[in-house]
């Protein structure tokens, strides 16, 4: 069975600084990894796809890698700013022969910007 | 881009009573459409797959006669919680899976609260 974590749970940095956002998976096996913001009450803002074949993906300031042999993606955040601060999810779509690619959620990351 | 919008976004209704919440697709066609439920400051917890013309698929745990899922188009899905009770309140999101692709899209939320 997939499990999904992130590390840290939770993180507070001044403004400006670059950080990396942890997250593991204990099925090398997927089919591709996902990040999301949430912002509090809020849904969910895709960031970034990562198809199983790609090592990593840039969009804007933000850059994931993955290692699907150890398991792991990495979320870093270059510059980080106040509006920033949200919850950050990997989600981990395994692969499936019935095809349903449903994505199974880590724990979470909770970031605060501070200014 | 691909849009899912849900509805309502928040909603608060008597212990008993049933409540309904739709999920769409605005711009293209989802054979699978995914329910999820979110307690505060938790990740989100799969609860079942629906595709098109077909039975949902529950996860574990999850009653089906207390969750009613209907997916009745390649646009639209509907989740009913019949008989809510207190301990039904949560965040539930839906995503949709665009055919051929294997990128998850999510709706934006609907809050529930029972009294």
């Amino acid at each position: 069975k997939q499990e999904v974590t992130q590390i840290p749970a939770a993180l507070s940095v001044p403004e400006g600084e670059n950080l990396v956002l942890n997250c593991s998976f204990t099925d090398s096996a997927i089919y591709n990894l996902q990040w999301f913001r949430q912002d509090p009450g809020k849904g969910l803002t895709s960031l970034l796809l990562i198809q199983s074949s790609q090592r990593e993906q840039t969009s804007g300031r933000l850059n994931a890698s993955l290692d699907k042999s150890s398991g792991r993606s990495t979320l870093y955040i270059a510059a980080s700013q106040p509006g920033d601060s949200a919850t950050y999810l990997c989600a981990v779509g395994p692969q499936s022969t019935s095809g349903t690619y449903k994505y199974i959620f880590g724990t979470g990351t909770r970031l605060k910007v501070l200014a | 881009g691909a849009v899912v919008s849900q509805h309502p976004s928040r909603v608060i209704c008597k212990s008993g009573t049933s409540v309904k919440i739709e999920c769409r697709s605005l711009d293209f066609q989802a054979t699978t459409m995914f329910w999820y439920r979110q307690f505060p400051k938790k990740s989100l917890m799969l609860m079942a797959t629906s595709n098109e013309g077909s039975k949902a698929t529950y996860e574990q745990g999850v009653e089906k006669d207390k969750f009613l899922i209907n997916h009745a188009s390649l646009t639209l899905s509907t989740l009913t919680v019949t008989s809510a009770h207190p301990e039904d309140s949560s965040f539930y999101i839906c995503s949709a899976r665009r055919f051929v692709y294997n990128e998850q899209f999510f709706g934006p939320g609907t809050r529930l609260t029972v009294l």
